[in-house]
Protein backbone atom coordinates (compact mmCIF):
# COMPACT_ATOMS: atom_id res chain seq x y z
CA UNK A 1 0.00 0.00 0.00
CA UNK A 2 1.47 3.53 -1.05
CA UNK A 3 1.38 5.80 1.89
CA UNK A 4 2.60 9.46 2.20
CA UNK A 5 2.53 10.27 5.68
CA UNK A 6 2.17 14.05 7.26
CA UNK A 7 1.85 14.78 10.89
CA UNK A 8 -2.08 16.24 11.11
CA UNK A 9 -1.17 19.38 13.25
CA UNK A 10 -1.77 21.84 14.53
CA UNK A 11 0.94 23.70 14.06
CA UNK A 12 1.07 27.08 15.49
CA UNK A 13 3.69 29.74 13.84
CA UNK A 14 4.08 33.34 14.57
CA UNK A 15 3.08 35.55 11.59
CA UNK A 16 6.51 36.73 9.86
CA UNK A 17 8.03 33.30 10.96
CA UNK A 18 9.06 30.08 9.14
CA UNK A 19 6.71 27.34 8.76
CA UNK A 20 7.86 24.03 8.36
CA UNK A 21 6.09 20.95 7.13
CA UNK A 22 7.33 17.64 6.56
CA UNK A 23 6.10 14.28 4.92
CA UNK A 24 7.41 11.00 4.31
CA UNK A 25 6.45 8.48 1.28
CA UNK A 26 6.53 4.76 1.54
CA UNK A 27 6.65 4.07 -2.42
CA UNK A 28 10.72 4.05 -3.64
CA UNK A 29 9.10 4.14 -6.73
CA UNK A 30 7.43 7.63 -6.73
CA UNK A 31 8.86 9.84 -9.19
CA UNK A 32 7.10 13.45 -8.36
CA UNK A 33 5.87 15.03 -5.41
CA UNK A 34 3.94 17.70 -4.69
CA UNK A 35 2.17 20.44 -2.11
CA UNK A 36 -1.44 21.68 -1.87
CA UNK A 37 -2.81 24.18 -0.01
CA UNK A 38 -6.62 23.09 1.09
CA UNK A 39 -9.15 25.75 2.70
CA UNK A 40 -12.02 24.46 4.66
CA UNK A 41 -14.43 22.94 1.93
CA UNK A 42 -12.54 23.97 -0.37
CA UNK A 43 -10.03 22.03 -3.73
CA UNK A 44 -6.53 21.47 -2.79
CA UNK A 45 -4.79 24.43 -4.71
CA UNK A 46 -1.08 23.63 -6.07
CA UNK A 47 1.78 25.43 -4.77
CA UNK A 48 5.02 23.64 -5.74
CA UNK A 49 6.11 20.47 -7.24
CA UNK A 50 9.80 18.73 -6.85
CA UNK A 51 11.20 15.93 -9.11
CA UNK A 52 15.06 15.98 -8.20
CA UNK A 53 16.68 15.87 -5.28
CA UNK A 54 17.59 19.37 -3.21
CA UNK A 55 15.80 22.38 -2.92
CA UNK A 56 13.38 24.26 -4.93
CA UNK A 57 12.14 27.87 -4.34
CA UNK A 58 9.39 29.56 -5.71
CA UNK A 59 8.47 33.15 -3.72
CA UNK A 60 8.26 32.24 -0.22
CA UNK A 61 8.24 28.67 -0.32
CA UNK A 62 10.85 26.21 -0.55
CA UNK A 63 10.04 22.31 -1.64
CA UNK A 64 12.87 20.06 -0.25
CA UNK A 65 13.03 16.36 -1.56
CA UNK A 66 16.01 13.76 -0.07
CA UNK A 67 15.06 10.77 -1.93
CA UNK A 68 17.28 8.58 -0.48
CA UNK A 69 15.81 9.63 3.32
CA UNK A 70 12.24 9.21 1.19
CA UNK A 71 10.87 12.90 2.72
CA UNK A 72 9.70 15.73 1.21
CA UNK A 73 9.09 19.08 3.59
CA UNK A 74 8.01 22.49 2.57
CA UNK A 75 9.26 25.41 4.25
CA UNK A 76 7.39 28.86 3.91
CA UNK A 77 8.75 31.88 4.64
CA UNK A 78 7.62 35.41 6.35
CA UNK A 79 4.32 33.42 7.19
CA UNK A 80 1.15 35.34 6.84
CA UNK A 81 -2.27 34.85 8.52
CA UNK A 82 -3.25 33.81 4.84
CA UNK A 83 -1.14 30.93 4.96
CA UNK A 84 -3.68 29.61 7.65
CA UNK A 85 -4.66 26.38 6.03
CA UNK A 86 -4.42 22.34 5.69
CA UNK A 87 -1.29 21.55 3.40
CA UNK A 88 -1.35 18.34 1.73
CA UNK A 89 1.60 16.47 0.49
CA UNK A 90 1.29 14.14 -2.63
CA UNK A 91 3.46 11.64 -4.46
CA UNK A 92 2.66 10.62 -8.00
CA UNK A 93 4.67 7.28 -9.79
CA UNK A 94 4.55 8.40 -13.32
CA UNK A 95 3.36 10.90 -15.67
CA UNK A 96 -0.30 10.83 -15.75
CA UNK A 97 -0.83 8.54 -13.20
CA UNK A 98 -2.95 9.10 -9.80
CA UNK A 99 -1.38 11.19 -7.03
CA UNK A 100 -1.28 9.99 -3.38
CA UNK A 101 -2.08 12.22 -0.82
CA UNK A 102 -1.21 12.51 2.45
CA UNK A 103 -3.92 13.75 5.32
CA UNK A 104 -2.74 16.98 5.55
CA UNK A 105 -1.13 19.31 8.03
CA UNK A 106 -3.14 21.75 9.23
CA UNK A 107 -1.12 25.11 9.75
CA UNK A 108 -2.35 28.36 11.99
CA UNK A 109 -0.36 31.34 11.43
CA UNK A 110 -0.65 33.99 14.58
CA UNK A 111 -1.17 37.27 13.85
CA UNK B 1 -7.47 30.93 -16.81
CA UNK B 2 -9.20 27.92 -18.02
CA UNK B 3 -10.84 26.04 -15.28
CA UNK B 4 -12.26 22.92 -14.49
CA UNK B 5 -15.79 23.38 -12.99
CA UNK B 6 -18.28 21.28 -11.46
CA UNK B 7 -21.98 20.55 -10.84
CA UNK B 8 -23.81 20.98 -8.77
CA UNK B 9 -21.90 22.27 -5.67
CA UNK B 10 -24.02 20.47 -3.20
CA UNK B 11 -26.47 17.12 -3.50
CA UNK B 12 -28.23 15.78 -1.12
CA UNK B 13 -29.72 12.12 -1.97
CA UNK B 14 -31.17 9.40 0.24
CA UNK B 15 -29.26 6.72 0.30
CA UNK B 16 -30.36 3.79 -2.33
CA UNK B 17 -31.00 6.62 -4.67
CA UNK B 18 -28.63 7.38 -8.03
CA UNK B 19 -26.58 10.45 -8.34
CA UNK B 20 -24.73 11.68 -11.30
CA UNK B 21 -21.63 14.20 -10.62
CA UNK B 22 -20.73 16.29 -13.45
CA UNK B 23 -17.51 17.73 -14.46
CA UNK B 24 -16.05 19.87 -17.53
CA UNK B 25 -12.80 19.34 -17.29
CA UNK B 26 -10.55 22.10 -19.31
CA UNK B 27 -10.66 22.24 -22.47
CA UNK B 28 -7.56 20.65 -24.30
CA UNK B 29 -6.59 18.15 -21.24
CA UNK B 30 -7.17 14.65 -22.35
CA UNK B 31 -6.91 12.73 -19.05
CA UNK B 32 -9.55 13.32 -15.78
CA UNK B 33 -9.70 12.04 -12.71
CA UNK B 34 -12.13 11.78 -9.79
CA UNK B 35 -11.12 11.76 -6.13
CA UNK B 36 -12.65 12.33 -2.85
CA UNK B 37 -12.74 13.42 0.61
CA UNK B 38 -14.46 12.66 3.25
CA UNK B 39 -14.99 15.28 5.89
CA UNK B 40 -11.89 15.22 8.01
CA UNK B 41 -10.14 12.62 5.88
CA UNK B 42 -7.71 12.47 2.99
CA UNK B 43 -8.30 13.03 -0.52
CA UNK B 44 -8.41 9.54 -2.40
CA UNK B 45 -8.07 8.77 -5.88
CA UNK B 46 -11.29 7.16 -7.06
CA UNK B 47 -10.48 6.12 -10.91
CA UNK B 48 -8.71 8.06 -14.08
CA UNK B 49 -9.72 8.16 -17.86
CA UNK B 50 -8.13 8.43 -21.03
CA UNK B 51 -9.19 7.58 -24.62
CA UNK B 52 -12.44 6.83 -23.49
CA UNK B 53 -11.92 4.01 -20.29
CA UNK B 54 -10.44 4.01 -17.87
CA UNK B 55 -6.64 4.11 -16.95
CA UNK B 56 -7.16 2.80 -13.35
CA UNK B 57 -8.94 2.42 -10.87
CA UNK B 58 -8.93 2.25 -6.92
CA UNK B 59 -10.41 -0.47 -4.62
CA UNK B 60 -13.20 1.86 -3.64
CA UNK B 61 -14.63 2.38 -7.18
CA UNK B 62 -16.37 -0.12 -7.33
CA UNK B 63 -19.18 -1.71 -8.92
CA UNK B 64 -21.60 0.97 -7.92
CA UNK B 65 -19.39 3.60 -9.20
CA UNK B 66 -19.33 4.37 -13.20
CA UNK B 67 -17.84 6.97 -14.77
CA UNK B 68 -18.27 8.59 -19.07
CA UNK B 69 -17.73 10.89 -21.04
CA UNK B 70 -20.78 11.46 -22.72
CA UNK B 71 -19.81 14.32 -25.11
CA UNK B 72 -16.89 16.18 -25.81
CA UNK B 73 -17.18 18.42 -22.75
CA UNK B 74 -17.92 16.66 -19.44
CA UNK B 75 -17.02 13.97 -17.81
CA UNK B 76 -19.55 12.07 -15.38
CA UNK B 77 -19.13 10.12 -12.17
CA UNK B 78 -22.22 7.94 -11.54
CA UNK B 79 -23.43 6.62 -7.60
CA UNK B 80 -26.47 3.77 -8.65
CA UNK B 81 -27.35 3.10 -5.48
CA UNK B 82 -25.97 5.49 -2.82
CA UNK B 83 -24.66 4.35 0.48
CA UNK B 84 -24.17 6.63 3.85
CA UNK B 85 -20.30 5.91 3.83
CA UNK B 86 -20.83 7.77 -0.05
CA UNK B 87 -21.22 11.32 1.86
CA UNK B 88 -18.24 13.15 1.08
CA UNK B 89 -16.57 15.85 -1.25
CA UNK B 90 -16.08 15.26 -4.66
CA UNK B 91 -13.33 16.36 -6.86
CA UNK B 92 -12.68 15.99 -10.66
CA UNK B 93 -9.36 16.63 -12.04
CA UNK B 94 -7.88 16.93 -15.60
CA UNK B 95 -4.49 16.94 -16.97
CA UNK B 96 -2.98 17.83 -20.41
CA UNK B 97 -1.41 15.30 -22.28
CA UNK B 98 2.49 14.13 -20.66
CA UNK B 99 1.97 16.92 -18.02
CA UNK B 100 2.10 14.50 -14.90
CA UNK B 101 0.87 16.18 -11.69
CA UNK B 102 2.02 19.77 -11.66
CA UNK B 103 -0.85 20.72 -14.56
CA UNK B 104 -3.42 18.32 -12.54
CA UNK B 105 -6.00 20.98 -12.09
CA UNK B 106 -8.98 20.30 -9.84
CA UNK B 107 -12.44 21.57 -9.77
CA UNK B 108 -14.47 23.27 -6.86
CA UNK B 109 -15.98 20.05 -6.29
CA UNK B 110 -19.54 18.72 -5.45
CA UNK B 111 -20.32 18.13 -1.47
CA UNK B 112 -22.67 14.77 -1.84
CA UNK B 113 -24.61 14.34 1.67
CA UNK B 114 -26.34 10.31 1.52
CA UNK B 115 -29.74 10.27 4.48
Amino acid sequence: QKEVEQNSGPLSVPEGAIASLNCTYSDRGSQSFFWYRQYSGKSPELIMFIYSNGDKEDGRFTAQLNKASQYVSLLIRDSQPSDSATYLCAAEMNRDDKIIFGKGTRLHILP
Amino acid sequence: EPEVTQTPSHQVTQMGQEVILRCVPISNHLYFYWYRQILGQKVEFLVSFYNNEISEKSEIFDDQFSVERPDGSNFTLKIRSTKLEDSAMYFCASSEPGGGGETQYFGPGTRLLVL
